[in-house]
């Protein structure tokens, strides 16, 4: 089974509004990563956050991390119609070199 | 400063044919990753490798399936006597030398299988 739940799994919204996803995940890991795939394309890597940190932003995207939970979030703010994509969490288990990737939250925005 | 280059971009074989899918990683990196996707759902980790070595094939079925990465040249993907359920999108991702934390994707191979 995968690492990485997310949830949703589908989110629509209107442009301007907050986006936030959600990321569960098994094993201790060293980082953690969201990444975005717009519609048959490959992936993108939008941030990391490592273990022994607890929030981190990169320009409207803030993502947390909580160890205790094994949960991280993703906030997008302001949202606009090219966020449209969707959006993945991928974990990398202590002590092994192999990403593991979540099942997703398709993120649509409405202009 | 090219990408990771995969090709071919769309791939289409019958059932048992062979299918090879390419991947060529940025300049300078020397790790490579291969991934499938089904449509709506996540990415599946199938092989880990280093110029030359297969580090990590725990995601890569144990028959039909084999991947290699040699000194000189792009990677390679095949998958022999293929079959409908082998009908996916295929993402190689490659990560340079000494940092394996973020990856790097190609646009992926979509094989049909007919």
């Amino acid at each position: 089974s995968q690492q990485g739940e997310e949830d949703p799994q589908a989110l629509s919204i209107q442009e301007g509004e907050n986006a936030t996803m959600n990321c569960s995940y098994k094993t201790s890991i060293n980082n953690l990563q969201w990444y975005r795939q717009n519609s048959g394309r490959g992936l993108v890597h939008l941030i990391l956050i490592r273990s022994n940190e607890r929030e981190k932003h990169s320009g409207r995207l803030r993502v947390t991390l909580d160890t205790s939970k094994k949960s991280s979030s993703l906030l997008i703010t302001a949202s606009r119609a090219a966020d449209t994509a969707s959006y993945f969490c991928a974990t990398r288990t202590s002590g092994t070199y192999k990403y593991i990737f979540g099942t997703g939250t398709r993120l649509k925005v409405l202009a | 400063n090219a990408g990771v280059m995969q090709n071919p971009r769309h791939l289409v074989r019958r059932r048992g044919q062979e299918a090879r899918l390419r991947c060529s990683p940025m300049k300078g990196h020397s790790h490579v990753y291969w991934y499938r996707q089904l449509p709506e759902e996540g990415l599946k980790f199938m092989v880990y490798l280093q110029k030359e070595n297969i580090i990590d094939e725990s995601g890569m079925p144990k028959e039909r399936f084999s991947a290699e990465f040699p000194k000189e040249g792009p990677s390679i993907l095949r998958i022999q006597q293929v079959v409908r359920g082998d009908s996916a999108a295929y993402f190689c991702a490659s990560s340079p030398p000494g940092n394996n934390e973020k990856l790097f994707f190609g646009s992926g191979t979509q094989l049909s299988v007919l």
